[in-house]
């Protein structure tokens, strides 16, 4: 049973960088059968999708934050990772990592980290 | 992006009753629609995939129908711990779009 877990600064300063990562379990993030996903939940509200990357380092990001967003992956450590540059307090949100399986159930979001508070504040 | 629409907002409900809850596409999706159940201070959890197809250990009071971009989330019957906030999702094709979420609680 693969287990994700999300982790980095809670806090993070206007025009700063939030970068966190997920560190996954129970299975190898060069699997080929998954997508590593970033999705994100603003503050008593829905889920934003962010983007994903493949252990061959295909990535797809949402368009509406591909310009400040870089994901990566690092096989070695089993973790994969999610940059966002030029924050401001519209990126608050609680950033969960979650797995897509390619061509497993339906690709749906299977396995999900518990989630992580990053507040965007001076 | 495709827009998923999600109603009702809320819904307040019984033990013991059975609810649906809708969602609509502005296109179509093929039948890739999942349905996510998420408790206070928690991850969401997967409940349906594929439309009508029951994740792994979710109870079978759970199921989930479709037809042409109308999808439909039932619980037969209510317990307790049902009393959560409900998300469609879309899998179609990126972005990965979901529904703004059904809050249901206790009446």
């Amino acid at each position: 049973q693969l287990q994700l877990q999300e982790s980095g600064p809670g806090l993070v300063k206007p025009s700063q960088t939030l970068s966190l990562t997920c560190t996954v379990s129970g299975g190898p993030v060069s699997s080929a059968a998954y997508f590593w996903n970033w999705i994100r939940q603003h503050p008593e509200k829905g889920l934003e999708w962010i983007g994903y990357i493949h252990f061959t380092g295909n990535t797809y990001y949402n368009p509406s934050l591909k310009s400040r967003l870089t994901i990566s992956v690092d096989t070695s450590k089993n973790q994969f990772y999610l940059n966002l540059n030029s924050v401001t307090a519209a990126d608050t949100a609680v950033y969960y990592c979650a797995t897509r399986g390619i061509a497993l159930a339906g690709n749906s979001f299977q396995h999900w980290g518990q989630g992580t508070l990053v507040t965007v504040s001076s | 992006d495709i827009q998923m629409t999600q109603s009702p907002s809320s819904l307040s409900a019984s033990v013991g009753d059975r609810v649906t809850i809708t969602c609509r596409a502005n296109q179509s999706i093929s039948g890739y629609l999942n349905w996510y159940q998420q408790k206070p201070g928690k991850a969401p959890d997967l409940l349906i995939y594929s439309a009508s197809r029951l994740q792994n250990g979710v109870p079978s009071r759970f199921s989930g129908s479709e037809s042409g971009t109308d999808f439909t989330l039932a619980i037969s019957s209510l317990q307790p711990e049902d009393f959560a906030n409900y998300y469609c999702q879309q899998s179609y094709i990126p972005p990965y779009t979901f529904g703004q979420g059904t809050k249901l609680d206790i009446k």
